[in-house]
Formats: C-alpha cells, sequence, structure tokens
C-alpha cells in the first residue's frame, strides 16, 4: 500500500536553531514530491522535487530527494518564530493517475 | 482505520453539467476542509465544515458553488454548471477539533471539464 511518512511528528527548537524535517515515502510510479507549509489556512507551497540530488533553496529552506533511498529532507537554517507551522509532504503517484498521497505533517513549534 | 476518502479519484464533465464529490473523513473526525489545487499553484482553502455547519467559506467562489456536511454520510462538495476553469485537483481534509490539529488529507479528485 502506498504511503508516505513523516518524521518527527512534532519539533520545539529555540530561534536560530538548524532543523531537518524527513519524508520516506512508498509509492509505486513516483512523479514528484511537494513540500508545503501550513499555518492557518491553505498549506502554502514550498518546493516540488523530481529529480534526486538536486537541491531547491528558498531564502533559509532547502530541501532535496533521494529517489534510490525514497526520502526528502526540509532543512531550516537559522530559524525563526513565523517558521512555527506544520510542515506537510506529499507525493504524486502514476502520471495518468496523479494521485496524490500526503503525510501527517511535521509541527514545528520556533520559540524565541 | 481507514484514512480520509474521496471519490470519485477521477470525474470528467461537459461544460454546463454538476459535479458532486465526496469526503468520508477519517473515523471520528468531525471537521472537513476542501482545498482546490490549480495546476502548477498551491492549495487554496475554499470552504471548512463541521458536522450541519460551514464554519468558514470564505475561500469558496460565491455562485455555482456550494458545500455541505449532513449529520450523516459525506462531506459534499457540488458545482454547479462547471466551465472548463472549474478542471483542478479537489482535496479534502478532516481532523478531530478546530485550530492547530493535524489535518490529514484524502487523495484528492481530479476533475476535468470538456
Amino acid at each position: 500500500e502506498d504511503k508516505v511518512v513523516q518524521s518527527p511528528l512534532s519539533l520545539v527548537v529555540h530561534e536560530g536553531d538548524t532543523v531537518t524535517l524527513n519524508c520516506s515515502y512508498e509509492v509505486t510510479n513516483f512523479r514528484s514530491l511537494l513540500w508545503y507549509k501550513q499555518e492557518k489556512k491553505a498549506p502554502t507551497f514550498l518546493f516540488m522535487l523530481t529529480s534526486s540530488g538536486i537541491e531547491k533553496k528558498s531564502g533559509r529552506l532547502s530541501s532535496i530527494l533521494d529517489k534510490k533511498e525514497l526520502f526528502s529532507i526540509l532543512n531550516i537554517t537559522a530559524t525563526q518564530t513565523g517558521d512555527s507551522a506544520v510542515y506537510l509532504c506529499a507525493v504524486e503517484g502514476p502520471c495518468t493517475g496523479n494521485q496524490f498521497y500526503f503525510g501527517t505533517g511535521t509541527s514545528l513549534t520556533v520559540i524565541p | 482505520n481507514a484514512g480520509v476518502m474521496q471519490n470519485p479519484r477521477h470525474l470528467v464533465r461537459r461544460r454546463g453539467q454538476e459535479a458532486r464529490l465526496r469526503c468520508s473523513p477519517m473515523k471520528g473526525h468531525s471537521h472537513v476542509y476542501w482545498y482546490r489545487q490549480l495546476p502548477e499553484e498551491g492549495l487554496k482553502f475554499m470552504v471548512y465544515l463541521q458536522k450541519e455547519n460551514i464554519i468558514d467559506e470564505s475561500g469558496m467562489p460565491k455562485e455555482r458553488f456550494s458545500a455541505e456536511f449532513p449529520k450523516e454520510g459525506p462531506s459534499i462538495l457540488r458545482i454547479q454548471q462547471v466551465v472548463r476553469g472549474d478542471s483542478a485537483a479537489y482535496f479534502c481534509a478532516s481532523s478531530h477539533d478546530r485550530g492547530q490539529e493535524t489535518q490529514y488529507f484524502g487523495p484528492g479528485t481530479r476533475l476535468l471539464v470538456l
């Protein structure tokens, strides 16, 4: 059965710390992996990864995909209180099916 | 414990027809959220419902779209007189409670309007 597992489930850090969030997946006919940040309403799109080993960066956030080991990590450096949110990982399945499999998220709390 | 179920997974409609998308939340969850994902964009919030109540529909288009979450049965997102611009993936999520509670997402329904 296809699935996406995120770890840790929750994390509390101090401002300035660096965090690494993990997403492992078992999805047949993988197409892409997406990271979202969810604060109040809709999840905000962060990254889409399709190729292994190519890091994507946006400010203090970066992400990379390993298609051989079937996981992705999301790094946040110099964390700020505004980074507090739930970070969701979603994997898109077959090209013809376009099914999304969401993880349950990692809840990150950054304290001053 | 089955996760959030959505059906159909794929729906094809001609312009002017009605589309009905169903979402069965996780067992024990009484909060349902609907999102729309347009190509190359993130998820956009549409509506948040509790059993028999619409709590927040600020993301729902004013016309043609409606949602319900009856006491018994799944939540339904209904789109009347569909247009090509309605083609998108529609995701449903459920949670046990409001606020910071984790939302569990369904696999989505892909609507294609011809």
